[in-house]
């Protein structure tokens, strides 16, 4: 079974710009999460999508943005980039049922310049 | 305002003996609670999961014990090998959803 593959898995982009990442969860899991990794701040979880719809939101600035097609694919936009973007962007998918375990992408790694 | 805690960030063990990483939360909601390895550059791997119905749950080296009224789960490796050297995570969730709290992970080296 192909785990959860996260596309690019790098990426330098300039302030201002933005950028889109792009999850494919494991075949038949429906609920696809996003977390941002940084130095000393653990991962800390951005939003959640189950068939198509956000279902749970962290608490970060509308610049970040996501959405589920219906084939559970997933992206996540950040627009107007700014320096404290760079981060480890990590995707994790799940059964539909909620208290099942998350099984996590290799992250995109963004570099903001 | 960090819901899940690991205040050490950094532990070494000698191979062959006990690795004790701690977690303490503060959400009386959270009922699943889970632990994750991490390698540099890599994702998180799942490694053992423990609902609050529970107070151990143990799965080959691994071993995950939940103390509810003290708000503290704990991951014992028994024996630890040089392979378990990595940063490993505690999450919390609400069965309410699937967001997960994770804390900022601790730093294992088990050395030869």
């Amino acid at each position: 079974k192909a785990g959860v593959t996260q596309t690019p898995r790098y990426l330098i982009k300039t302030r201002g710009q933005q950028v889109t990442l792009s999850c494919s969860p494991i075949s038949g899991h429906r609920s696809v999460s996003w977390y941002q990794q940084t130095p000393g701040q653990g991962l800390q979880f951005l939003f959640e999508y189950f068939s198509e719809t956000q279902r749970n939101k962290g608490n970060f600035p509308g610049r970040f943005s996501g959405r589920q097609f219906s084939n559970s694919r997933s992206e996540m936009n950040v627009s107007t980039l700014e320096l404290g973007d760079s981060a480890l962007y990590l995707c994790a998918s799940s059964l539909a049922q909620v208290g099942t375990e998350a099984f996590f992408g290799q992250g995109t790694r963004l570099t903001v310049v | 305002d960090q819901q899940v805690k690991q205040n050490s960030p950094s532990l070494s063990v000698q191979e062959g003996r006990i690795s004790i990483l701690n977690c303490d939360y503060t959400n009386s909601m959270f009922d699943y609670f889970l632990w994750y390895k991490k390698y540099p550059a890599e994702g998180p791997t799942f490694l053992i999961s423990i609902s609050s119905i529970k107070d151990k749950n143990e799965d080959g080296r691994f071993t995950v014990f939940l103390n509810k009224s003290a708000k503290h789960l704990s991951l014992h490796i028994v024996p630890s090998q040089p392979g378990d050297s990595a940063v490993y995570f505690c999450a919390a969730s609400a069965l309410a959803g699937n967001q997960f709290y994770f804390g900022t992970g601790t730093s294992l080296t088990v050395i030869p």
